[in-house]
């Protein structure tokens, strides 16, 4: 069955670029979505169909998706954006969700 | 704007059916081009997709749960129900409902998100 992988942690220095990867078996055949996850809070959309942000998030998140990894990057990294950071992905009528990335700014 | 509230027992019995409900407002769940699933966490761990359904019907279920899982609506109700039988402690877990957008092709992504449910099973 299809998987997508996440790194368990990122860390990153206040006003930084993070970035972080999903991979998966031709990742970039397919529809990558991402969400963020602030502790004690359900998850809120961030990026989809690879590079589109939903109104209300910032120009600082971006993404991109090619050849088997999709990346969420962040730039000039926020302490507020700390978070877990989840992919997903769309194959054969099956949802798939990475295992999370803890992105934290040190 | 959309909003969904899950609702439900916060604690099942082992063996017994956990049964959740999704109130959706501000929105109709009858038009085309949406979905409605539902997605769980367990405590301190990643997202696991359960199934999502259409307003006509059209079910789909995560491959490892389907042996246990039905979705079902009230359109008129604006509700967006889920059981699943034979539950253990391994179903305790956080419960979202989302609504899914339908995009093309191999489009499907999650937006709102519900506040979620823990429901914890335990004897």
């Amino acid at each position: 069955s299809f998987q997508v992988t996440q790194p368990p942690s990122v860390s990153v220095s206040p006003g930084q670029t993070a970035s972080i990867a999903c991979s998966g078996h031709k990742l970039g055949d397919k529809f990558v979505s991402w969400y963020q996850q602030r502790p004690g809070q359900s998850p809120v959309l961030v990026i989809y169909e690879d590079k589109k942000r939903p109104s209300g998030i910032p120009e600082r998140f971006s993404g991109s998706n090619s050849g088997n990894t999709a990346t969420l990057t962040i730039s000039g990294t926020q302490p507020f954006d700390e978070a877990d950071y989840y992919c997903q992905a769309w194959d054969n009528r099956v949802v798939v969700f990475g295992g999370g990335t803890t992105l934290t700014v040190l | 704007q959309v909003q969904l509230q899950e609702s439900g027992p916060g604690l099942v019995k082992p063996s017994q059916t956990l049964s959740l409900t999704c109130t959706v407002s501000g929105d109709s769940i009858s038009n085309y081009g949406y979905y409605w699933s539902w997605i769980r966490q367990h405590p301190g761990g990643g997202l696991e997709w359960i199934g999502y359904m259409s307003h006509s019907g059209n079910t789909y279920y995560n491959p490892s749960l389907q042996s246990r899982v039905t979705l079902s609506l009230d359109t008129s109700m604006k509700q967006v129900f889920l059981k699943l039988k034979s539950v253990t402690a391994a179903d305790t877990a956080v419960y979202y409902c989302a609504k899914v957008w339908v995009g093309p092709t191999s489009s499907r992504y999650f937006d709102p998100w519900g506040r979620g449910i823990l429901v914890t099973v335990s004897s």
